[in-house]
């Protein structure tokens, strides 16, 4: 079974720029993960979908971050304009649903983009 | 209050010795944990999730949950070197399946 792929591996960009990610989940899993890791912190989740409806964005900067799974695939997550302070790693998970009630689901991770805003 | 709370550390034990990292949690209708370990510069990989009071053990791996008292700890027994990484406690609540993570314990294994 494919993991989540996540590209690019690494960016680097200027202050004010825009900057896009995209990750495709596993395959069969609703519900995808967009966390920030800032370097020595804990994932920060940014934004969660099932399927492509939205269920959690309260700590997405939305002025300047967003994000879209069109189709219930595939996601990308954009920032505009970008800011030093976004320097981190962004990490894409997916997990299937629960059924009859039980959320023994697991979150597995592809392998990050680490940014670096300068 | 965080929702997730672990000791940062660096936790250090020799190689051999059992490993206890513990994690608290705020929100009571917590449905699932999880601990997942990540080595510098990659990322967090699942090891235990555990979903009932008590012990789950998996190989040298032991989760234990006490709902009541709101904390989750994974015991890692006969430490080796290669354990050195930062743990994280995550935590599955809500109808939607939020997952929030605590910043992670960092352990250190002592040759």
């Amino acid at each position: 079974e494919a993991g989540v792929a996540q590209s690019p591996r690494y960016k680097i960009i200027e202050k004010r720029q825009s900057v896009a990610f995209w990750c495709n989940p596993i395959s069969g899993h609703a519900t995808l993960y967009w966390y920030q890791q800032i370097l020595g912190q804990g994932p920060k989740l940014l934004i969660q979908f099932q399927n492509n409806g939205v269920v959690d964005d309260s700590q997405l900067p939305k002025d300047r971050f967003s994000a879209e799974r069109l189709k219930g695939v595939d996601s990308t997550l954009k920032i505009q304009p970008a800011k030093l302070e976004d320097s981190a790693v962004y990490l894409c998970a997916s997990s299937r649903t629960g059924t009859g009630g039980r959320w023994n689901t697991e979150a597995f991770f592809g392998q990050g983009t680490r940014l670096t805003v300068v | 209050q965080k929702e997730v709370e672990q000791n940062s550390g660096p936790l250090s034990v020799p190689e051999g010795a059992i490993a206890s990292l513990n994690c608290t949690y705020s929100d009571r209708v917590s449905q699932s944990f999880f601990w997942y370990r990540q080595y510098s510069g990659k990322s967090p990989e699942l090891i235990m999730s555990i979903y009932s009071n008590g012990d789950k053990e998996d190989g040298r791996f032991t989760a234990q949950l006490n709902k009541a008292s709101q904390y989750v700890s994974l015991l890692i027994r006969d430490s080796q070197p290669s354990d050195s990484a930062t743990y994280l406690c995550a935590i599955l609540s809500g109808g939607y399946q939020k997952v929030t993570f605590g910043t992670g314990t960092k352990l250190q294994v002592i040759p």
